[in-house]
Formats: structure tokens, sequence, C-alpha cells
């Protein structure tokens, strides 16, 4: 099966422009979550969707949108970006409903996004 | 609001030295815990988990136990090698509707040969 991938690898961007990452699920996944890593720190949670729709999102501005696709593959966009929105992005994706607890989520190698 | 609080890095050992890194949480209602571990240049890899108070997760020599009276999932290996150098990061999933994960800043291993 294959697993979690992200495109690009990386990427950089100037102050104020706006980015779009991508990410395919594991095969079969429904659920799929962005997570942020900033240089020395643990991931913080952006948002997840579930079949298509936004499933709890964490303390990040609306500035940071998403999409699931039909095939559950995701998008995750940033406008106006920030130099401190330069960090790994980080996908997961899962199997289940959100009301079964403890899934196994499955990470992507993430983006490096660089904003100067 | 759930937190995680990892001890800090860097460690750095000799190989077949013995691994203690501390985690503690703070968490409402009864949450799973994790350790995930973070290769160079790579994502996230689920290392071990632990869904209810007292069970023991373990995988490749790794081992940690949830103690829910001192809020703490300890990660331990007997043995370490050299292959073992990474981030390892502990996280708590929070009960409710979604998989938020909540994660520790992660401990940096270094293990010499």
């Amino acid at each position: 099966e294959t697993g979690v991938t992200q495109s690009p690898t990386h990427l950089i961007k100037t102050r104020g422009q706006q980015v779009t990452l991508r990410c395919s699920s594991q095969s079969g996944h429904n659920t799929v979550s962005w997570y942020q890593q900033a240089l020395g720190q643990g991931p913080q949670f952006i948002f997840q969707y579930y079949r298509e729709e936004e499933n709890g999102r964490g303390n990040f501005p609306p500035r940071f949108s998403g999409l699931q696709f039909p095939n559950y593959s995701s998008e995750l966009n940033v406008n106006a970006l920030e130099l401190d929105d330069s960090a790994l992005y980080l996908c997961a994706s899962s199997l289940g409903s959100p009301s079964r607890g403890a899934p196994a989520l499955h990470f992507g190698n993430g983006t490096r996004l660089t904003v100067t | 609001g759930n937190s995680v609080t990892q001890m800090e890095g860097p460690v750095t050992l000799s190989e077949e030295a013995f691994l203690t890194i501390n985690c503690t949480y703070t968490a409402t209602g009864y949450p799973s815990l994790f350790w995930y571990v973070q290769y160079p240049g790579e994502g996230l890899q689920l290392l071990l988990k632990a869904t209810k108070a007292d069970d023991k997760g373990s995988n490749k020599g790794f081992e940690a136990t949830y103690r829910k009276e001192t809020t703490s999932f300890h990660l331990e290996k007997g043995s370490v090698q050299v292959s073992d150098s990474a981030v390892y990061f502990c996280a708590l999933l929070s009960g409710g509707s979604n998989y938020k994960l909540t994660f520790g800043k992660g401990t940096l291993l270094t293990v010499n040969p």
C-alpha cells in the first residue's frame, strides 16, 4: 500500500504571497490532518478533514484554509504569508470515524516552507 | 487545555546504554498516549501507544507505561543503538470528535558508537 505523500518537498515564498501544499492520503484513509512544525518545536494541529468536511481546527487564523477531495487527497492553503509561517508542514491520514478513539495516524515526510 | 511536557534534550548516549526520556501530560478526560520518532529529513513515525491507564506500549525494544496517577508516559529502552538516533515526541490524543494530537517539543537523542 502506498503511504502518505506530500508535495512539494521544499518551497520558498515571499511575504504576502499565497501557497498551496498537497497531500495524498494513504490508500483507503478517509481522514486527513495538517500540522505545522516550527524549527525545534513539536507539531501543532492546524485542522482535520473527514469525508470532505472540516472536523476540528487548532489555533490558526482564517488565512490557513484547507480542502479534502472525494479521493480523500487534501490541500492546505495559506494566504498573506508571514515570516513566522516558515515551518515544516505535515499531513497525516487515518482511517475511521471521528467517534472512535486512538486511530493510527500515518504521517508524510512534510513540505518545508520558507518565507522570506 | 491539553499539554505535554518532555525532558529537554539533547540526550547523548553511548551504544548499549539505557535510555529514559521523561514525559508528563495534562489533559481532561482519559487521553490516549503516544511516542513518535522523527528521523532526519523524514516525517513522524508512530513508535508505540497506550490507550488506557496501566497499559504498556512496546515496539523495537522501546517501552512506555501509561501512569494515570503520575500523569506520565516515560519512554525507556534497555540498550540503545546508533540507529536509534532521532527526535522523539511524546503526544496525547484528546477525547472528543476529532483526532487532534497534542505534542511535546521533542527530545533529540544521539547515540555514539
